[in-house]
Formats: structure tokens, C-alpha cells, sequence
């Protein structure tokens, strides 16, 4: 069965403070795709990041940056000298690929609501 | 270029009347999706399609039923409302090339509650 846990529920932070939002995953397909998701309190989903499950590679976008590792089914998600304007509510989530049939299903996370005061 | 549009934004319903939210797609994505948001439930899977004429169940279909005549559009009607089914619904599509998965594209969503 598919699963995707993230742990923590709320974070708050002071503003310039780095952050890392957890996700581990459950899947028995080897291939598949992560993905992030931020909720702002306008309630729209934006897209922030894909990552499919052969490259491991981490990567950096800005004061953004995301590990993948797949030996601990992880995924998370760090904010670098966070900002007011981080505050959100961030979603984990895990589609897998398959040929013809429910390949765009996401399964999400419960998310985790982030709070950065000023 | 308009992505994925979501109608209405808010809505009101009484117990027992049903409604369409409607959700249209400018990409050309074969894939549709609807999903509901719950506090601290994270987003639901209500049922999803793979193409015009092809539908099929999530994890959450009770109460819920689809159609796919087109690729733009992928309604979804409420047949009799329940309080439970108060929540905020989105609308996604995406497309796949040669099994790759890209992100989903969301709609706005709509904030719908039964009294």
C-alpha cells in the first residue's frame, strides 16, 4: 500500500531561522514520483517541486532545497533563513507510473502547517 | 492561458439537494482528478480519469459521481448532500509521457458546505 507520513503537524519559527519539513514514503513500485505542494492561507495549491525515483540527486532553489534518499523512503524539505512569507501549509505527496492507468493519482501527506514570525 | 478553472468558489447547500462543481482544463491533459480537503486529512482522492469517456474511483467515491465527455471537462455532482460531505474540493489535471508523471495543476478550489 501506498503511504505518505509527514510527522510533524505544526512548526512555528522565528523569521531567519532554517526549517526542514519531514516526508517518508511507503510504495512497493520501484518507480515513482515525490513531489512538494505549499497551501498559503489563500488556500491555492502550488506547485513547488517533482522528483522522480531515479534521480537522487538533492536539489537547491533558492532558499529551498530538498533530500531525497530512498534507503529511508525520505523526502524532506528544507527552508533556508526562512521568511513571513513561508508560512504555510506544506503537503508531501507520491504518485506511481503506471502505463495506462491510475498514473496521476497523488496520495498526500496530512501536511504540515507552518508558522515563521517575524 | 487559463490552467484549471473551478466553479463556484463557495456554495451553500441544504441537506438532501445536490449540485455540479464544474472544472475545465485549457492544457489538453488527459488526466483529471478530484480531490477533498479536510482539516488535518490532508487532500482525498474522489475519482479520477484517464482520458474522455473513462472514469474511475478514488479513495473517497461515496456520494460522488463524474463524467468525462470531453477533455476540457470533468464535473462532478453531488447526488443528495450530507454535512459530511462539507469540505473544500480541487480539481487537478496532468499528463504522463511514456509513464512519467508530471505534476498536478490545481484549481482554486471550491468551498462548499451542507447545512
Amino acid at each position: 500500500a501506498q503511504k505518505v507520513t509527514q510527522a510533524q503537524t505544526e512548526i512555528s519559527v522565528v523569521e531567519k531561522e532554517d526549517v526542514t519539513l519531514d516526508c517518508v514514503y511507503e510504495t512497493r513500485d520501484t518507480t515513482y514520483y515525490l513531489f512538494w505542494y505549499k497551501q498559503p492561507p489563500s488556500g491555492e495549491l502550488v506547485f513547488l517541486i517533482r522528483r522522480n525515483s531515479f534521480d537522487e540527486q538533492n536539489e537547491i532553489s533558492g532558499r529551498y532545497s530538498w533530500n531525497f534518499q530512498k534507503s529511508t523512503s525520505s523526502f524532506n524539505f528544507t527552508i533556508t533563513a526562512s521568511q513571513v512569507v513561508d508560512s504555510a501549509v506544506y503537503f508531501c505527496a507520491l504518485s506511481e507510473a503506471r502505463y495506462g492507468g491510475s498514473q496521476g493519482n497523488l496520495i498526500f501527506g496530512k501536511g504540515t502547517k507552518l508558522s515563521v514570525k517575524p | 492561458n487559463a490552467g484549471v478553472t473551478q466553479t463556484p468558489k463557495f456554495q451553500v447547500l441544504k441537506t438532501g439537494q445536490s449540485m455540479t462543481l464544474q472544472c475545465a482544463q485549457d492544457m489538453n491533459h488527459e488526466y483529471m482528478s478530484w480531490y477533498r480537503q479536510d482539516p488535518g486529512m490532508g487532500l482525498r482522492l474522489i475519482h479520477y480519469s484517464v482520458g474522455a469517456g473513462i472514469t474511475d474511483q478514488g479513495e473517497v467515491p461515496n456520494g460522488y459521481n463524474v463524467s468525462r465527455s470531453t477533455t476540457e471537462d470533468f464535473p462532478l455532482r453531488l447526488l443528495s448532500a450530507a454535512p459530511s460531505q462539507t469540505s473544500v474540493y480541487f480539481c487537478a489535471s496532468s499528463y504522463s509521457y511514456g509513464g512519467r508523471n508530471t505534476e498536478a495543476f490545481f484549481g482554486q478550489g471550491t468551498r462548499l458546505t451542507v447545512v
